[in-house]
C-alpha cells in the first residue's frame, strides 16, 4: 500500500465550477499535510497548508483534513483554466520534515 | 519565502559521467533537502542536508551515488555519480518555511543522461 495515494486524472471540470481533489494517507500518526500545484516543466509551489481536523480556507482553496477517515482534500472554487495543473499531496509523518509525496492529480479545467 | 536558485537549470550528460548540481538560498536556513522527480512521476526524497553534519539518506539512495555536501547555511550541492541513463530525472532542492513545516522549491535541474 502506497503511503499517500492520489488519483491520478485527469480531473475534468468546466471554467467557474468547483474541483475536488482527494488525498489519503496511511500512516495514522501523521500531522502536517500539504498541497502543492506543480504546471508542466515547472517546479511544485505551495498552496496550502494543513495541522488540524476540519477546514482552511484561503481565497479560492479550501484544504479539509479529517484525521480519523485519514483523508485530505483541497477544493478550489470558481476554477479557471489557469488552474490546470498537477496537485501533489504531501504529508509530513512526524517531526523529521520529511514529505511523502503522492502521485498528483492532474486537473484540467475548461474554458 | 525564500528565494532559492538552482545551477544548472539544465544539462545534458555522458553515461559514466558525474554532474554536480549547486542550490543557492537568500536567506540562512538550517534544513536542505534534495529530491528526485523522475519523468511522470512525483518526488522522491534523496537526502537531507544540514549544515554542520553529514547527510541523511533515505532508502535507497547512497553517499557514493549522490554525494552532498553543505558548507553553510546558504548554499548546498548535489552530485549525481557514474550517471546511467536511469538517472535521467528532474533534481530540485527545497529548504524549510518560517516555522509552519512548510517546504519550498528550487526551480530544479533537468538531467539527461546518454
Amino acid at each position: 500500500q502506497k503511503e499517500v495515494e492520489q488519483n491520478s486524472g485527469p480531473l475534468s471540470v468546466p471554467e467557474g465550477a468547483i474541483a475536488s481533489l482527494n488525498c489519503t494517507y496511511s500512516d495514522r500518526g501523521s500531522q502536517s499535510f500539504f498541497w502543492y500545484r506543480q504546471y508542466s516543466g515547472k517546479s511544485p509551489e505551495l498552496i496550502m497548508f494543513i495541522y488540524s481536523n476540519g477546514d482552511k480556507e484561503d481565497g479560492r482553496f479550501t484544504a479539509q483534513l479529517n484525521k480519523a477517515s485519514q483523508y485530505v482534500s483541497l477544493l478550489i472554487r470558481d476554477s479557471q483554466p489557469s488552474d490546470s495543473a498537477t496537485y501533489l499531496c504531501a504529508v509530513m509523518m512526524d517531526s523529521s520534515y520529511k514529505l511523502i509525496f503522492g502521485s498528483g492529480t492532474r486537473l484540467l479545467v475548461r474554458p | 519565502s525564500a528565494v532559492i536558485s538552482q545551477k544548472p537549470s539544465r544539462d545534458i550528460c555522458q553515461r559514466g559521467t558525474s554532474l554536480t548540481i549547486q542550490c543557492q538560498v537568500d536567506s540562512q536556513v538550517t534544513m536542505m533537502f534534495w529530491y528526485r522527480q523522475q519523468p511522470g512521476q512525483s518526488l522522491t526524497l534523496i537526502a537531507t542536508a544540514n549544515q554542520g553534519s553529514e547527510a541523511t539518506y533515505e532508502s535507497g539512495f547512497v553517499i557514493d551515488k549522490f554525494p552532498i555536501s553543505r558548507p553553510n547555511l546558504t548554499f548546498s550541492t548535489l552530485t549525481v555519480s557514474n550517471m546511467s541513463p536511469e538517472d535521467s530525472s528532474i533534481y530540485l532542492c527545497s529548504v524549510e518555511g518560517q516555522g509552519n513545516n512548510e517546504q519550498f522549491f528550487g526551480p530544479g535541474t533537468r538531467l539527461t543522461v546518454l
